[in-house]
């Protein structure tokens, strides 16, 4: 596995506001995920954040909403835009560490709450 | 679209006793299959995954795939109070793709 941290761990921020979360990890990795976790839900894959291109974003997801960065195998951040009270969440970074076997390793997660 | 069913639960077994968490899956082209397990307030942490039909066991942990049926199971021995926990099937996409399809998990209780 890989070591994962996420910054910040929680939020609690305005309407209209954008925050973004960052996620390091100790290895460079070569698949990074961004999902998000809705209260009592199960998790929602937002966009694979690939290094050097831009994210791939899956259904419902767009870019203006939740710009993605991946500029090096170890680092992403994922951009919440234009907040609203539905944004609130968790989202989690995964790392894929052995190409071809599927298997995702979590961050811890960032809280984030809108009012 | 491709889905990953759980029972929600919750599912309640006494200490010392096994819990059975079950999953089933729509996409014959999956390949791997997991499961992570998820403590109130934390992220999900991976406990097992398995590829090949049949058991494959870790320590307490032991996962079965029938891939004919389209069913993957989790078993867990000898049940703790810390196994109690929200408990997340997910199955790879198939194709190639390295995106994960999540259940939307089954909470276990283990009652001391």
């Amino acid at each position: 596995s890989a070591v994962i941290s996420q910054k910040p761990s929680r939020d609690i921020c305005q309407r209209g506001t954008s925050l973004t979360i960052q996620c390091q990890v100790d290895s460079q990795v070569t698949m990074m995920f961004w999902y998000r976790q809705q209260p009592g839900q199960s998790l929602t894959l937002i966009a694979t954040a690939n290094q050097g291109s831009e994210a791939t974003y899956e259904s419902g997801f767009v870019i203006d909403k939740f710009p993605i960065s991946r500029p090096n195998l170890t680092f992403s951040t994922l951009t919440v835009s234009n907040m609203s009270p539905e944004d609130s969440s968790i989202y989690l970074c995964s790392v894929e560490t052995r190409v071809g076997t599927d298997t995702q390793y979590f961050g811890p997660g960032t809280r984030l709450t809108v009012l | 679209q491709k889905e990953v069913e759980q029972n929600s639960g919750p599912l309640s077994v006494p200490e010392g006793a096994i819990a059975s968490l079950n999953c089933t899956y729509s996409d014959r082209g999956s390949q791997s299959f997991f499961w992570y397990r998820q403590y109130s307030g934390k992220s999900p942490e991976l406990i097992m995954f398995i590829y090949s039909n049949g058991d494959k066991e870790d320590g307490r942990f032991t996962a079965q795939l029938n891939k004919a049926s389209q069913y993957v199971s989790l078993l867990i021995r000898d049940s703790q109070p810390s196994d109690s926990a929200t408990y997340l099937c997910a199955v790879s996409e198939g194709g190639g793709s390295e995106k994960l399809v999540f259940g939307k998990g089954t909470k276990l209780t283990v009652n001391p």
